[in-house]
């Protein structure tokens, strides 16, 4: 059973355009949200990260929106260059000593130019 | 850099094989990671480690067991390689307690033929 659900799991989009990336999950229990950015042959990098105490959280071009109620997460990528093509991961983990990360099944990104 | 090395970076190896990849740490992080990615499925838990000698076992740890004796380094061991167990391997950390993120080797790709 899939914790965390992603989509889409393609994506591609203009130079310029915004990248959406959508995550929901089930469990409430999960406090700790972050997205990884990996390139091919290297390991998942965090890129940004979210509690659900906060509805949004923005770092240069990404952004993190975030719906307690509704039990979803987005990246958006504003701008989106060649350089962000990658898979990105959604993630979620509840607190504590050797909490676990749960992982969406990733998303392609192409950015054309 | 998370001051993670993961070895073999690329290992080939036959059905019944026992097989151990290595992961190690440069930093004296208490918790470590074992995922394995395939397509479709995201990031899946192996096993980690809380603490020297400390190990539970995560979503998809069949066919698979791990040790830790020092600090630094972390052990997955196949100990008869299957098929289904080809995939990429990573190890990962976590830099203290609370609401902190996993921090990733870049991989092993193991091959079972």
């Amino acid at each position: 059973q899939q914790q965390v659900k992603q989509s889409p799991q393609s994506l591609i989009v203009q130079k310029g355009g915004i990248s959406i990336i959508n995550c929901a999950y089930e469990n409430t229990a999960f406090d700790y949200f972050p997205w990884y950015q990996q390139f091919p042959g290297k390991g998942p990098a965090l890129l940004i990260a979210i509690r659900p105490d906060v509805s949004e959280k923005k770092e240069g071009r990404f952004t993190i929106s975030f719906n307690k109620s509704a039990k979803q997460f987005s990246l958006h990528i504003m701008d989106s260059q060649p350089g962000d093509s990658a898979t990105y991961f959604c993630a979620a983990s509840i607190s504590g000593p050797g909490n676990q990360f749960y992982f969406g099944t990733g998303t392609s990104l192409t950015v054309i130019p | 850099d998370a001051g993670i090395t993961q070895s073999p970076r690329h290992k080939v190896t036959e059905t019944g094989t026992p097989v151990t990849l290595r992961c190690h740490q440069t930093e004296n992080h208490r918790y470590m990671y074992w995922y394995r990615q395939d397509p479709g499925h995201g990031l899946r838990l192996i096993h980690y480690s809380y603490g020297v000698k400390d190990t539970d076992k995560g979503e998809v740890s069949d066919g698979y067991s791990v040790s830790r004796s020092k600090t630094e380094d972390f052990l997955l061991t196949l100990e008869s390689a299957t098929s289904s167990q080809t995939s990429v391997y990573f190890c990962a950390i976590r830099k203290g307690q609370g609401l902190t993120p996993l921090h990733f080797g870049n991989g092993t790709r193991l091959t079972v033929t």
